[in-house]
């Protein structure tokens, strides 16, 4: 009964770099959210997939891509990562696409970029 | 545009003493959701108020949302140290797809 899983937990990048952060959710929802967290700031919304096959932005997208490699897998990647990009990264998914859902998070990836 | 303001940012209080963390929106909400994260974890679902006026309890938590639906409140009785934690407010984002709008949440910090 694993939920959300994401990869890696931790992660160091010099800046330029590249990564994907990786989440799978085993609940068959549709929905699936990735979030950045900064002190202070609360949850701001990076992408979403409302499902299998779509994707779209989010409140701060620029810097990052998506992938909905399918219903269980949502992968968020940074293709030069830059020091602003210093965060912690949950993901999230939801049954369906309905505005009373509640979401389902994963336990984070800690990314710092030197 | 769209916001959710949470108010205090943060507080803390000895074992024993209430809590009341309070949203408001810029614009009226459907519903809104509160959820709550343990320091070093992640965001836990606790509740999902929708009727204007309606209040739930879960223990000792009381949750209210406001008439006009614009705002909403967690009340804590009797605070333990298990407490501990940041609360968030949600609401529904304009533009559907369970998109949600977070406040910054409130730190609690419990003193035994």
């Amino acid at each position: 009964n694993a939920g959300v899983t994401q990869t890696p937990k931790f992660q160091v990048l010099k800046t330029g770099q590249s990564m994907t952060l990786q989440c799978a959710q085993d609940m068959n929802h549709n929905s699936m959210y990735w979030y950045r967290q900064d002190p202070g700031m609360g949850l701001r919304l990076i992408y979403y997939s409302a499902s299998e096959g779509t994707t779209d932005k989010g409140e701060v997208p620029n810097g990052y891509n998506v992938s909905r490699l399918n219903k269980r897998e949502f992968s968020l990647r940074l293709e030069s990562a830059a020091p602003s990009q210093t965060s912690v990264y949950f993901c999230a998914s939801t049954q369906g696409t309905g505005n009373s859902q509640p979401q389902h998070f994963g336990d984070g990836t800690r990314l710092s970029i030197l | 545009g769209q916001q959710v303001m949470q108010i205090p940012q943060y507080q803390h209080v000895q074992e024993g003493e209430d809590f009341t963390t309070y949203c408001n929106s810029s614009t009226t909400l459907s519903n809104i959701q509160w959820y709550k994260q343990r320091p070093g974890g992640h965001p836990v679902f606790l509740i999902q108020l929708v009727k204007s006026g309606e209040v739930k309890k879960q223990k000792r938590l009381t949750f209210q949302f406001g008439e006009a639906k614009k705002n909403s409140s967690l009340h804590i009785t009797a605070t333990q140290t298990t407490d501990v934690g940041t609360y968030f407010c949600a609401g529904p984002k304009s533009g559907g797809y369970n998109k949600l709008i977070f406040g910054a949440g409130t730190r609690l910090a419990v003193h035994p």
